[in-house]
């Protein structure tokens, strides 16, 4: 099994603060991906990355931002949180290669508040 | 572009029994994969199953096993012997091979219940 972190695992903070979440995977994949999910909904993606310096917007638009300066690394950032923003964010990872059976190793969330 | 519907918004079993997930999908990728993934309360995603669009046999992974009907469009899981902790989020996703549908699909989800 592959080891993806995120921290922190909840988050409450007041409307327009910036907020970082965090994202580690421990098993050198190339690929790694931002999901959005809301409660009893389905993920949507937000960001995905191929490798290092490489960054992509995902299918549902949103007010994100993520970086990739590390392969291990990939944080997740709200310039100036709001109520809209809440919902439980999933990092995951994959190994390199494009197949069909390419299987997603996530985390355990971060469920972010924002009041 | 690719779909997964899930019809059944909640699902109820008696412990011990089995219970069908439903899941069909849409996709003009001619080679794809179709994957079940469970997300209990605490809210972490668990891979649970695959099935290769190619593969001749349904996929089985323990008590799991995947219906796979290629001509209906459908890949429904089947939990024999259910236990309470089965109780459970489920999604079914995909994913093609070229484009935009390399990217993981996801339907919107079976709660399932497990009485006891």
């Amino acid at each position: 099994e592959a080891d993806i972190y995120q921290t922190p695992r909840y988050l409450v903070i007041g409307t327009g603060k910036k907020i970082t979440l965090e994202c580690s995977q421990t098993m050198g994949h190339d690929k790694m991906y931002w999901y959005q999910q809301d409660p009893g909904m389905e993920l949507h993606l937000i960001h995905y990355s191929y490798g290092v310096n490489s960054t992509e917007k995902g299918d549902l638009s949103s007010e994100s931002t993520v970086s990739r300066i590390r392969t291990e690394h990939f944080p997740l950032t709200l310039e100036s949180a709001r109520p809209s923003h809440t919902s439980q964010y999933l990092c995951a990872s994959s190994e390199e290669g494009w197949t069909a059976n390419e299987k997603l190793f996530f985390g355990s969330g971060t469920q972010l508040s924002v009041l | 572009a690719q779909k997964i519907t899930q019809t059944q918004p909640g699902m109820f079993v008696q412990e011990k029994e089995a219970v069908t997930l439903d899941c069909t999908y849409d996709t003009s990728d001619p080679s794809y994969g179709l994957f079940w993934y469970k997300q209990p309360s605490s809210g972490e995603m668990i891979f649970l199953i695959y099935q290769g669009s190619y593969d001749q046999q349904n996929a089985t992974e323990g008590r799991y096993s995947l219906n796979f009907q290629k001509a209906r469009k459908s890949a429904n899981l089947v939990i024999s012997a259910s236990q309470l902790g089965d109780s459970a989020m489920y999604f079914c996703a995909m994913r093609g091979v070229s484009g935009s549908a390399r990217q993981l699909t996801f339907g919107s989800g079976t709660q399932l219940t497990v009485l006891p």
